[in-house]
């Protein structure tokens, strides 16, 4: 079956400590993205990347980084520098842009607690 | 830059009845896409329904269906014979036409819906 996993379903982060979110897809898409949800608001884009080995900040990077070292993953590390990490947190794919529609497919998220 | 609002935080509906949810967005863009997500309680993203803006007819999947009025710079979403398993958060997304570098989708706070039996 083709799609996206994320893992784990739920995390814990104790105070000061790096965590890493993982998000494969076997899709074929070249491009993935991270999205964090928060109570109340919409998604918010993290990090894209529309290439291997080439990744760019969306609207709220500072605290996370992310590696694209293989097409079918696009793991992120949630830093200790998020001083604000307690969120849902979802991973997606498409086609890369001018392929067409380039529709996001998601994955089923990962919930990160702060202990 | 572009805005997504979903008016409603909360809508309900009967079991079999029609429901609609609105969305309404800013851009000054003439080409662009638009999107209904809908999460049901386990949170996953599901693709409902996507409209090209440069298209005049209205997109459809099966009881879905959207009325996109381009000069009114407003996307609902019609659900007909709502079922049970139609209850979730359902967000609206806008994305331009050529994305740049980004293929950014813009999102809405969305609209809970629950379904009545």
């Amino acid at each position: 079956d083709g799609g996206i996993t994320q893992s784990p379903k739920y995390l814990f982060r104790k105070e000061g400590q790096n965590v890493t979110l993982s998000c494969e897809q076997n899709l074929n898409h070249d491009a993935m993205y991270w999205y964090r949800q928060d109570p109340g608001q919409g998604l918010r884009l993290i990090y894209y990347s529309q290439i291997v080995n080439d990744f760019q900040k969306g609207d709220i990077a500072e605290g996370y980084s992310v590696s694209r070292e293989k097409k079918e993953s696009f793991p992120l590390t949630v830093t200790s520098a998020q001083k604000n990490p307690t969120a849902f947190y979802l991973c997606a794919s498409s086609f890369p842009v001018g392929d067409g529609v380039e529709t996001q497919y998601f994955g089923p998220g990962t919930r990160l607690l702060v202990l | 830059a572009q805005t997504v609002t979903q008016s409603q935080p909360e809508m309900s509906v009967q079991e079999a009845e029609t429901v609609t949810l609105s969305c309404t967005y800013d851009t000054s863009e003439s080409d662009y896409y638009l999107f209904w997500y809908k999460q049901p309680p386990s949170r996953q993203m599901i693709l409902v329904i996507r409209q090209e803006a440069y298209k005049q007819q209205n997109a459809t999947e099966n009881r879905f269906s959207v009325n996109f009025q381009k000069a009114a710079k407003s996307f609902s979403l019609k659900i007909s014979d709502s079922q049970l398993g139609d209850a979730a958060m359902y967000f609206c997304a806008y994305r331009e036409y050529y994305g740049g570098a980004t293929n950014k989708l813009i999102f809405g706070t969305g609209t809970l819906l629950a379904v009545q039996p």
